[in-house]
């Protein structure tokens, strides 16, 4: 079946720091992939989403790029604020499915002034 | 602007109580979802509804029920809690886009 795996946390950093969460996935057909992030107290958004193969997702400084050879998804951002300290998930919609998403386990990371 | 809503934040049951946990979406959604967040574990798929009365089981469905008999409600029911189900619970839905829109999060505790 479909599965998601991404690097364990925590992870800490500082402000301004480069920040790369990795993801890799396992799926039948051509998946749908994403990044949702969940800040403390609030319940999952949309980070970014790319749909096929070299596509590269971005949003408010955040990247991933589709990647089906290495079937990886990985999170960067260049620099990181205190803002975006939350718990970032990897998810994967399988290409069998209109509705079911699969997550991997969350990163949380945590980024100090 | 869309929005998800969870009936409450914070719930405390003791073992065997039947629990209502509700949800509800205010964009004409077709489909919702219920999932349980834990340490460890990320987000299991409980039950998801892709229609008015329809309904289909997730990974996890042992020990939940749902009901969804309008649109916008879709509806988590645990028959006799166990402590087992002390968890996070979240509600999501899904229009035509591939977006899933999530509430905030009812943390269920059993006693």
């Amino acid at each position: 079946g479909d599965s998601v795996t991404q690097m364990e946390g925590p992870v800490t950093l500082s402000e301004e720091a480069f920040l790369t969460i990795n993801c890799t996935y396992t799926a039948t057909g051509y998946p749908s992939l994403f990044w949702y992030v969940q800040y403390p107290g609030e319940g999952l958004q949309l980070l970014l989403k790319a749909t096929k193969a070299d596509d590269k997702g971005s949003n408010k400084g955040f990247e991933a790029t589709y990647r089906k050879e290495t079937t990886s998804f990985h999170l960067e951002k260049g620099s990181v604020q205190v803002s975006d300290s939350a718990v970032y998930f990897c998810a994967l919609r399988g290409g069998g499915s209109n509705y079911k998403l699969t997550f991997g386990k969350g990163t949380l990371l945590t980024v100090n002034p | 602007d869309v929005k998800v809503t969870q009936s409450s934040r914070y719930l405390v049951k003791r073992t065997g109580e039947k629990v209502f946990l509700e949800c509800v979406q205010d964009m004409d959604h077709e489909n919702m979802f219920w999932y349980r967040q834990d340490p460890g574990l990320g987000l299991r798929l409980i039950y998801f509804s892709y229609d008015v009365k329809m309904k289909e089981k997730g990974d996890i469905p042992e020990g939940y029920s749902v009901s969804r008999e309008k649109k916008e409600r879709f509806s988590l029911i645990l028959e006799s809690a166990s402590t087992n189900q002390t968890s996070m619970y979240l509600c999501a839905s899904k229009g035509s886009t591939d977006t899933q829109y999530f509430g905030p999060g009812t943390r269920l505790t059993v006693l």
